[in-house]
């Protein structure tokens, strides 16, 4: 147990559907981020949230949406994705500072399957 | 461009010593974690390295030299929970985490 909890753990869709993937973090911690990770490559930021206001998008199409309701809770809206959007979402929290990150604490991730 | 270079895969035997090695090219340098991620499960914190040395937690240590751009983490003792993957991942100047893609540690009896 992390301290933080993604839900669903496994999430299969086609192509035209909508779904939300969600996270919670029960650590007290002012910044969270979502993350794709793919078979054999490196973790890829997609979003940052620090004190709930976005404050990174790496390039992320708009197909995936994210959403910050409060320094909690976390969402990503998935709409339209492509197949090779399968992968690994996992969301972290960390206490950052100054602009400096502490420790990424992960959730579980949703696996993700687009048909 | 930044970059984080790690073996794809590693075989070791139960109860020995296996090091697991980590070279970066990055904008700057604020720290490498070293985090272990069980299949199917969450990554987990292991070690941060900011000055040169060595750092021993139980088991598990990790080095750093950040005049070569190079990192091992060397585990002790091999148990078979300890087949996992091992994630490098070092801060830039701007605190941005960059990844490695990982090394796959598989213990054999």
């Amino acid at each position: 147990e992390t301290g933080v909890t993604q839900t669903p753990r496994h999430l299969v869709m086609g192509m035209t559907n909508k779904k939300s993937l969600k996270c919670e973090q029960h650590l007290g911690h002012n910044a969270m981020y979502w993350y794709k990770q793919s078979a054999k490559k490196p973790l890829e930021l997609m979003f940052v949230y620090n004190f709930k206001e976005q404050t990174e998008n790496n390039s992320v199409p708009s197909r995936f949406s994210p959403e910050c309701p409060n320094s909690s809770h976390l969402f990503l809206h998935l709409h339209t994705l492509q197949p090779e959007d399968s992968a690994l979402y996992l969301c972290a929290s960390s206490q950052r500072d100054r602009g400096e990150s502490g420790e990424l604490f992960f959730g579980e991730g949703s696996r993700l399957t687009v048909l | 461009g930044q970059n984080i270079d790690q073996p794809t895969e590693m075989t070791a035997t139960e109860g020995a010593i296996v090091q697991i090695n980590c070279t970066y090219q990055t904008s700057g340098f604020n720290g490498l974690f070293w985090y272990q991620q069980h299949a199917g499960e969450a990554p987990t914190f292991l070690s941060y390295n900011v000055l040169d040395g060595l750092e021993e937690k139980g088991r598990f240590s990790s080095f750093l030299s950040r005049s070569k751009g190079y990192s091992y983490l060397l585990l002790k003792e091999l148990q078979m929970k300890d087949s996992a993957s091992y994630l490098c991942a070092v801060k830039d100047s701007n605190y941005q985490l960059i990844w490695g893609a990982g090394t796959k540690l598989i213990i054999k009896p």
